[in-house]
């Protein structure tokens, strides 16, 4: 059964910093990654979605990154700032036969102005 | 505007009084899903469904029902809610169940009491 785990569970950072969050993942028959942020009580905005043939993409200030045989993805965000404060998730589409998806439970991230 | 339309948006019910909650998505898209968001259980997909009339279970499928009659709609039914069920759940879409990024609603707070 595919588990997908984030690390740090909150980073706290202050305005300006550069800053990485990790994903890891143990079954590496995935589709794609996808990175979300999560504003409180609301839904999920996509951020990046990489395939499993990609080893990266970016947008704006956000890259992030995909090494399937170490089942590990990264997004870095660049010079951050206070709006960047949220909660952010990644997700893995299972391959192997099905389309489940599961997800990270998430890195909750305060920049300080 | 593309979007997935969840109601209600807040539901508060009595234990095993059936209900519904309704997804709509008007992009045209194949895959649809449901999850369900609790503190530190993370996002956990319930149902998902490939296309019309092509649905499957999740990882939590218990207590729960999905129909998948047209492209744009994925109602998820509960027929007996229990409190346990008291949760914030989400529909998503996407394109293909493969290679395009998902799309969510914005969150349906249910309660059982």
């Amino acid at each position: 059964k595919q588990e997908v785990t984030q690390i740090p569970a909150a980073l706290s950072v202050p305005e300006g910093e550069n800053l990485v969050l990790n994903c890891s993942f143990t079954d590496s028959a995935i589709y794609n990654l996808q990175w979300f942020r999560q504003d409180p009580g609301k839904g999920l905005t996509s951020l990046l979605l990489i395939q499993s043939s990609q080893r990266e993409q970016t947008s704006g200030r956000l890259n992030a990154s995909l090494d399937k045989s170490s089942g590990r993805s990264t997004l870095y965000i660049a010079a951050s700032q206070p709006g960047d404060s949220a909660t952010y998730l990644c997700a893995v589409l299972n391959s192997g036969g099905y389309q489940k998806v599961t997800f990270g439970t998430g890195t909750k991230l305060q920049v300080i102005p | 505007e593309a979007q997935v339309t969840q109601n209600p948006r807040y539901l508060i019910t009595v234990t095993g009084k059936k209900l519904t909650v309704t997804c709509s998505q008007n992009m045209n898209h194949e895959y649809m899903s449901w999850y369900r968001q609790d503190p530190g259980l993370g996002l956990r997909q319930i149902y998902y469904s490939m296309n019309v009339e092509v649905t499957d279970k999740g990882d939590v499928p218990e207590g729960y029902k999905v129909s998948r009659k047209e492209k744009r709609n994925f109602p998820l039914i509960l027929e007996s809610p229990s409190p346990n069920q008291t949760s914030l759940y989400f529909c998503a879409s996407s394109l293909t169940g493969t290679n395009t990024e998902a799309f969510f609603g914005q969150g349906t707070r249910l309660t059982v009491v």
